[in-house]
């Protein structure tokens, strides 16, 4: 068990319009969500961590208006990019922390979107 | 501040031609150490997890170990398919309980 599904797994839109990324956990409920920011050859950089049912804690340097997250339910968590730019182009990936399990535990981790604008 | 160095930056192997990724950590305190795999265009799969000096995982061709102040995972006989980025990640005590990444070692292995 263990899933995390992130959708769409590729996106391409022109500047200026907004982005939409969902990411569930298919089979167990996700007491925290974790969205990542990969650039090539770089790292995973934490964005922000949200907990089920309470605002999103923002890592810094983030522009929490810029990238809008919510996390409604105990299996979804949505990450909204406004206003994109070329420079947001980049792989977002979703991690989730299962209900019952610490933070010494590893992540389950999503597939990853591909965000491309024009 | 948590840092996290893997090495080398890439690597390309023949396959069967045994080999070792490196990961370096400076932390406060050390509550876990995590080894994962991520394939192009993938999120991160999980691997191993160590928690104290000595100890050691393995599964299949690979095999994880950990000091006070690195880790190593083992690669014995690699095939083509064992290609993919391996990421390090630290998860140090008294933080914020969420794991600091490494920049990761990309692994060829040629057939």
């Amino acid at each position: 068990g263990a899933v995390v599904s992130q959708h769409p797994s590729w996106v391409i839109c022109k500047s200026g319009t907004s982005v939409k990324i969902e990411c569930r956990s298919l089979d167990f409920q996700a007491t925290t969500m974790f969205w990542y920011r990969q650039f090539p050859k770089q790292s995973l950089m934490l964005m922000a961590t949200s907990n089920e049912g309470s605002k999103a804690t923002y890592e810094q340097g983030v522009e929490k208006d810029k990238f809008l997250i919510n996390h409604a339910s105990l299996t979804l968590s949505t990450l909204t990019v406004t206003s994109a730019h070329p420079e947001d182009s980049s792989f977002y990936i979703c991690s989730a922390r299962k209900r019952g399990e610490n933070s010494n535990q590893p992540q389950h981790f999503g597939d990853g979107t591909r965000l491309s604008i024009l | 501040e948590d840092q996290v160095t893997q090495s080398p930056e890439a690597l390309r192997l023949q396959e069967g031609e045994s080999s070792s990724l490196n990961c370096s950590y400076t932390v406060s305190g050390l509550r876990g150490l995590f080894w994962y795999r991520q394939d192009p265009g993938k999120g991160p799969e999980f691997l191993f997890t160590l928690y104290s000096a000595g100890e050691e995982k393995e599964k299949e061709r690979l095999k994880a170990t950990l000091t006070k102040k690195e880790s190593f995972l083992h690669i014995t006989a690699p095939k083509p398919e064992d290609s993919a980025t391996y990421l390090c990640a630290v998860l140090a005590s008294g933080g914020s309980y969420i794991p600091t990444f490494g920049r990761g070692t990309s692994l060829i292995v040629h057939p």
